[in-house]
């Protein structure tokens, strides 16, 4: 595709309810990565796919929290019984290559899901 | 322990009133530093990456530089347009992480 696509842009949950964020990916991009964004501050490292393999998944902030990209492609952040510290805007981003192959690779982000937990 | 600090916080300035806005880092291997600026509600668009010390690279109006210890993002007679908030990330030798700064909210004043 064009660029890398999110949805949904909006989700309400109530606390305890589990949600499921989707990420599109650009075509043919090895490298996916998902962060978290609380508001005033600079994204945060959830995890880290290559291909279908989660080679890091350190940001993840609880085991509530799980994602995954079964076919290298399209990948799902799922978040188990949401708390309200959950909200946060969702960002997924993604880059042509694998981290390690190449320096400084370039991650294009897409526009994010912004979660509210009530 | 890796960390990226970015300065000002906030900044407001004239249209056409040029300033720079820094970014320092503490990691233990660069492997790149990118810049970013994200407009409310949507995500970091993709500005620049700088590799080595002593590396310049330049579009429209903006110009970023990088020495061993820091990036600055220079803006030369700003628009009002270029109103957003600036993140600067890093991505280290050891490990999958990028690192982002909090972030630059920039101003520009018709």
């Amino acid at each position: 595709g064009a660029g890398v696509s999110q949805s949904p842009r909006y989700k309400v949950a109530k606390r305890g309810q589990d949600v499921a964020l989707r990420c599109d990916p650009i075509s043919g991009h090895v490298s996916l990565f998902w962060y978290q964004q609380a508001l005033g501050q600079g994204p945060e490292f959830l995890t880290y796919f290559q291909n279908e393999a989660q080679l890091d998944k350190s940001g993840l902030p609880s085991d509530r929290f799980f994602a995954e990209r079964p076919e290298g492609s399209v990948s799902t952040l799922k978040i188990q019984r949401t708390q309200q510290e959950d909200s946060a805007v969702y960002l997924c981003a993604s880059s042509q290559r694998a981290v390690r192959e190449k320096t400084g690779e370039t991650q294009y982000f897409g526009p994010g899901t912004r979660l509210l937990v009530l | 322990e890796d960390q990226v600090t970015q300065s000002p916080e906030a900044l407001r300035l004239q249209e056409g009133e040029s300033s720079s806005l820094n970014c320092s880092y503490t990691v233990s291997g660069l492997r790149g530093l990118f810049w970013y600026r994200q407009d409310p509600g949507k995500g970091p668009e993709f500005l620049f990456t700088l590799y080595s010390a002593g590396e310049e690279k330049e579009k429209e109006r903006l110009k970023a530089t990088l020495t061993k210890k820091e990036s600055f993002l220079h803006i030369t007679a700003p628009k009002p347009e270029d109103s957003a908030t600036y993140l600067c990330a890093v991505q280290v030798d050891t490990g999958n992480q990028f690192y982002f700064g909090t972030g630059t909210s920039l101003t520009v004043i018709p």
